[in-house]
């Protein structure tokens, strides 16, 4: 059982490239998050979804865009990469009833 | 906005000792708390889930309590190994009727380092 699994684990991005981030979960999980965790700042929840199909603005949206097209993928987009989104990117998911959230093993992002 | 503040932001203990983290927040108007562990370049893995009904959840040499009205809840660990070193975040939910939804607002954690 693989969990939440992210990919990629490391990238290297030049100011204004673009890039997606995939986050899969194989445990049937109706809820999913994407974070971003600075030093000294805690996670931050950037966007979520509550189901296939659906998406929100979290905390920090600006810069982002995600798509949930199937219930197990949840994909994280940067369209013009800024120095400011440098930061590890974690994934993460939960079912409907319950509240403890899992976590995927996170994606070091560097802009220059 | 709820703020989640966590001190001290590392501590260093010997192995064996019985320890206390800490965690407070603004809003005392809370869903739930979570604690949660991680280690150095993985993700989060979560510990204990307390409801804002509940004053304590154990788990193992885990008990983390909840003071809903003071804003504030520990992490307690028994007989601290070296196995335990990593760090430990909380997280709290505000209550759904306050517009808290589905987001959790995490406290930068406390680095914790078991020393044999």
């Amino acid at each position: 059982n693989a969990g939440v699994t992210q990919t990629p684990k490391f990238r290297v991005l030049k100011t204004g490239q673009s890039m997606t981030l995939l986050c899969a979960q194989d445990m049937n999980h109706e809820y999913m998050y994407w974070y971003r965790q600075d030093p000294g700042m805690g996670l931050r929840l950037i966007h979520y979804s509550v189901g296939e199909g659906t998406t929100a603005k979290g905390e920090v949206p600006d810069g982002y865009n995600v798509s949930r097209l199937k219930k197990q993928n949840f994909l994280l987009g940067l369209e013009s990469a800024a120095p400011s989104q440098t930061s590890v990117y974690f994934c993460a998911s939960r079912p409907w009833e319950l509240e403890k959230l899992f976590f995927g093993s996170g994606t070091q992002l560097s802009v220059l | 906005k709820q703020e989640v503040t966590q001190i001290p932001a590392a501590l260093s203990v010997p192995e064996g000792e019985n320890l206390v983290l800490n965690c407070s927040f603004t809003d005392s108007a809370i869903y739930n708390l979570q604690w949660f562990r991680q280690d150095p370049g993985k993700g989060l893995t979560s510990l204990l889930l307390i409801q804002s009904s509940q004053r304590e959840q154990t788990s193992g040499r885990l008990n983390a309590s909840l003071d809903k009205s003071s804003g504030r809840s520990t992490l307690y660990i028994a007989a601290s190994q070296p196995g335990d070193s990593a760090t430990y975040l909380c997280a709290v939910r505000r209550g759904i009727l306050t517009g808290g939804g589905n987001k959790l607002t995490f406290g930068t954690g406390t680095q914790l380092k078991v020393e044999l």
